[in-house]
């Protein structure tokens, strides 16, 4: 079975780094684009980035360049999302997803999510 | 890189049909026939219910069809059941392999 599990809620200040995690199982690691999506609190989805585990090309949306990083551990097939210096406005639930190129590169294998709460 | 323009809210009677536009520009979806869509119910997370504008994945119903004209493209859920009461984005290629959601519809079943 095709899944993505990703790490558990987070709770941090203003200011602190994090890293999350995405960990793959049941098809080839290296071999489908992995991206990120960000859903703040009863807000819709956005699109933050994309990385190809193969060889850690990387693609971001204009509005998440620069504030996030995106990367990958071949030798634990992991994929992370990481911050150097939350804000209160990073709060919200991010989603792991694979792209399938058999399906049009529409996201068919989603993560459960983790939910990270900034707050001083 | 703007959001695609979804209408907030659409409701239909049970049995009715309903259809969720998606607009965009020539820069995404007029350009590109990769719009998929997805489903999310309270607290879950996204499943794709069509891809490639009109095609479905193995195991979802036929009473959603997706369709694209120029720079919109359409959802349509006939047939409207309790269980399609849910939030519906739509997704596209925006180029150089990066893509942007819309701005999602709340389906409400009357």
């Amino acid at each position: 079975e095709v899944q993505l599990v990703q790490s558990g809620a987070q709770v941090k200040k203003p200011g602190d780094s994090l890293k999350i995690s995405c960990k793959p199982s049941g098809y080839s690691f290296t071999s489908s684009w992995i991206e990120w999506v960000r859903q703040m609190p009863g807000k819709g989805l956005e699109w933050m980035g994309i990385i190809f585990p193969g060889d850690s090309d990387t693609r971001y949306s204009p509005s998440f360049q620069g504030q996030v990083t995106i990367s990958v551990d071949r030798s634990d097939s992991t994929v992370y999302l990481q911050w150097s210096s939350l804000k209160a406005s990073d709060t919200a639930m991010y989603y792991c997803a694979r792209r399938n190129s058999k399906m049009g590169s529409a996201m068919d294998v989603w993560g459960q999510g983790t939910t990270v709460t900034v707050s001083s | 890189q703007s959001a695609l323009t979804q209408p907030a809210s659409v409701s239909g009677s049970p049995g009715q049909s309903i259809t969720i536009s998606c607009t965009g520009t020539s820069s995404d979806v007029g350009g590109y026939n990769l719009v998929s869509w997805y489903q999310q119910h309270p607290g879950k997370a996204p499943k794709v219910i069509i891809y490639e504008v009109n095609k479905r994945p193995s195991g979802v119903s036929n009473r959603f069809s997706g369709s694209k004209s120029g720079n919109t493209a359409s959802l349509t859920i006939s047939g409207l059941q309790a269980e399609d009461e849910a939030d519906y984005f739509c997704c596209s290629s925006a180029g150089g392999n990066t893509y942007v959601f819309g701005s999602g519809t709340r389906v409400t079943v009357l």
